[in-house]
């Protein structure tokens, strides 16, 4: 299946900081790329849908100013945690959708990003 | 009242043993059900999806979906100890937009 790499694995800051996330499809190209928040023994939540050269959708409930997401290239989109507190301490995943898919337009899953804010 | 609930378990089961997993949604708009397998601290990769009712079969994973009930169920035989994960059900409306996951099912099997 397709490859998506996402950098760093895992970070830690202090609050206040800005931390950058980067999602990598690595041997398709991606005009779709999807942003989720996954908490301990809770399951992914959606956090925005990103589309190349375009804007990203946000979900209700998920500031935009507060994670800002481009998706420059169709191999790459970034999630930028701006200002963050411990609250936002989560396991940010990211997922790209490979269009190559036959039937089923399948999301293939990055190895997620451990962010801790102290 | 969650779209999609599935019994976080967790679940522990003998290797070798049939394991259950099953979740149920509210949304009749769901036409895509998904399977994904999570290990630990590491990206869900997807076992197996199925489109409508019916029932598929890959290897020792068997998923079905009855539409009628609103329910899906994935059927694991013969399990291993490599199996325990954590297993999220998840669903769409439409091929490759945007999913919605169960909370998720902590199996482990015990050699």
């Amino acid at each position: 299946g397709a490859v998506v790499s996402q950098h760093p694995s895992w970070v830690i800051c202090k609050s206040g900081t800005s931390v950058k996330i980067e999602c990598r499809s690595l041997d398709f190209q991606a005009t779709t790329m999807f942003w989720y928040r996954q908490f301990p023994k809770q399951s992914l939540m959606l956090m925005a849908t990103s589309n190349e050269g375009s804007k990203a959708t946000y979900e209700q409930g998920v500031e935009k100013d507060k994670f800002l997401i481009n998706h420059a290239s169709l191999t790459l989109s970034t999630l930028t945690v701006t200002s963050a507190h411990p609250e936002d301490s989560s396991f940010y995943i990211c997922s790209a959708r490979d269009p190559r898919s036959g039937g089923y337009n399948e999301q293939f899953f990055g190895p997620g990003t451990r962010l801790t804010v102290l | 009242q969650k779209e999609v609930e599935q019994d976080p378990g967790p679940l522990s089961v003998p290797e070798g043993a049939i394991v259950s997993l099953n979740c149920t949604y509210s949304n009749s708009a769901f036409q895509y059900f998904m399977w994904y397998r999570q290990y630990s601290r590491k990206g869900p990769e997807l076992l197996m999806y199925t489109y409508s009712s019916g029932n598929k079969e890959d290897g020792r994973f068997t998923a079905q979906v009855d539409k009628s009930s609103k329910y899906i169920s994935l059927f694991i035989r013969d399990s291993q100890p490599s199996d325990s994960a954590t297993y999220l059900c998840a669903m769409s409306p439409l091929s490759g937009s945007r999913l919605t996951f169960g909370e998720g099912t902590q199996l482990t099997v015990n050699p």
